[in-house]
């Protein structure tokens, strides 16, 4: 079965500065979808970025930025230039076939 | 596009209460999504539905949750009797034709069972 895990229930970055969030997950599957999606203490979940599997370059908006290595099933983001509302949690999330899995969340603090 | 549309924004009930909650989804879009989120687990997939038809209803806890989409501007969930453990927020999604597209979100219902 997919898992989706998020090791890290909570990091601080100082603003400006770059924050790496981490994010595994198992399949089997070779054809799959991966998201960070942000919710803020609205509670709205807002999409981040998205990977596609089978694409081997690193998808980045602006100042963020992810590591997909396929190999290690790693999908970790990167946030440069921290923001005080980058403040959020973040979930990483899988897409498979028929499967959606999220992760448990990872609540980033910024500090100023 | 207003984007997804969920009602009651906050439901406070009490115990062996019947709670209905609703979402309107994207316009266009095929897909409709029911998440529930609690601190303890994170958030989860309760059913999704594709065309109007459930597709995948093993999230749902048990037999009191169920839900519906009439049609394909309208979707409920529905819980009888509710219990205090189903505190939590419930959110309603929608994406386009292929299920692995993009997913957007409404706010949430956020729901207290006392």
């Amino acid at each position: 079965a997919q898992t989706v895990t998020q090791s890290q229930p909570e990091m601080s970055v100082q603003e400006a500065e770059t924050v790496t969030l981490s994010c595994t997950y198992d399949t089997s599957e070779s054809d799959y979808y991966l998201f960070w999606y942000k919710q803020p203490p609205s509670r709205q979940m807002i999409l981040v970025i998205r990977q596609e599997a089978y694409k081997q370059q690193n998808a980045t908006e602006n100042r963020f930025s992810v590591n997909f290595q396929k190999a290690a099933k790693s999908f970790s983001l990167k946030i440069s230039d921290s923001q005080l509302g980058d403040a959020a949690m973040y979930f990483c999330a899988y897409e498979g076939t028929y499967k959606y899995i999220f992760g448990t969340g990872t609540r980033l603090k910024v500090l100023a | 596009d207003a984007g997804v549309i969920q009602s009651p924004r906050h439901e406070v009930t009490e115990m062996g209460q019947e709670v209905t909650l609703r979402c309107k989804p994207i316009s266009g879009h095929d897909y409709l999504f029911w998440y529930r989120q609690t601190m303890m687990r994170g958030l989860e997939l309760l059913i999704y539905f594709n065309n109007n038809v459930p597709i995948d209803d093993s999230g749902m806890p048990e037999d009191r949750f169920s839900a519906k989409m009439p049609n394909a501007s309208f979707s409920t969930l529905k819980i009888q009797p509710s219990e205090p453990r189903d505190s939590a927020v419930y959110f309603c999604a929608s994406s386009l034709t292929v299920p692995q597209e993009t997913q957007y979100f409404g706010p949430g219902t956020r729901l207290l069972v006392l």
